[in-house]
């Protein structure tokens, strides 16, 4: 399958930060790229769909001048968690949709965020 | 509305068989994903049905009546590995997945 590649996996940072999380895809251009949030035991919520060259569609509830959502180029989307908070603190997963048969959505291996 | 329903939680034994069933409501049709996701990780990608039947890839299987609304996905030969959640989604007439809460298949010795 088509490879996806997230960064950091991990993060820890103090409350008031902000942290950037990069999504590329590496063997095929995704015009959509999607982020996800997952709290323990819970199920993937998707936050926004990330379109390129154009601004991105958040789902309700999701706030965009919080997590700011760059998509400039075919092969990389960026989440900006801005002011992080505690309760930000949470599993980000990005997906790339491969336009190939069948759209398939290939995920990033997740970036794990801890807010002190 | 669009649905997805699969079941919470599934049991099996190791080297058994085992039926993880997912029924589907969405705004037209492009396609039945299953993604497998073990706890503390990402969900991977396994299989894609956009036509009726059985497809099969190793030891897993992933089946599609789109008349009925329904797919399932078969696992083989169960090993302790398979322990995971599964993840069934659709696809809408605007590509949209749409995300079923996922099974938790429990796999015993």
């Amino acid at each position: 399958g088509a490879v996806v590649s997230q960064h950091p996996s991990r993060v820890i940072c103090k409350s008031g930060t902000s942290v950037k999380i990069e999504c590329r895809s590496l063997d095929f251009q995704a015009t959509t790229m999607f982020w996800y949030r997952q709290f323990p035991k819970q199920s993937l919520m998707l936050m926004a769909t990330s379109n390129e060259g154009s601004k991105a569609t958040y789902e309700q509830g999701v706030e965009k001048d919080k997590f700011l959502i760059n998509h400039a180029s075919l092969t990389l989307s960026t989440l900006t968690v801005t002011s992080a908070h505690p309760e930000d603190s949470s599993f980000y997963i990005c997906s790339a949709r491969d336009p190939g048969w069948g759209n398939i959505q290939y995920f990033g291996a997740g970036t794990r965020l801890s807010v002190l | 509305g669009q649905n997805i329903d699969q079941p919470t939680e599934m049991t099996a034994t190791e080297g058994a068989i085992v039926q993880i069933n997912c029924t589907y409501q969405t705004s037209g049709f492009n396609g039945l994903f299953w993604y497998q996701q073990h706890a503390g990780e990402a969900p991977t990608f396994l299989s894609y049905n956009v036509l009726d039947g059985l497809e099969e890839k190793g030891r897993f299987s992933s089946f599609l009546s789109r008349s009925k609304g329904y797919s399932y996905l078969l696992l083989k030969e169960l090993q302790m590995k398979d322990s995971a959640s599964y993840l069934c989604a659709a696809t809408d007439s605007n590509y949209q997945l749409i995300w079923g809460a996922g099974t938790k298949l429990i796999i015993k010795p």
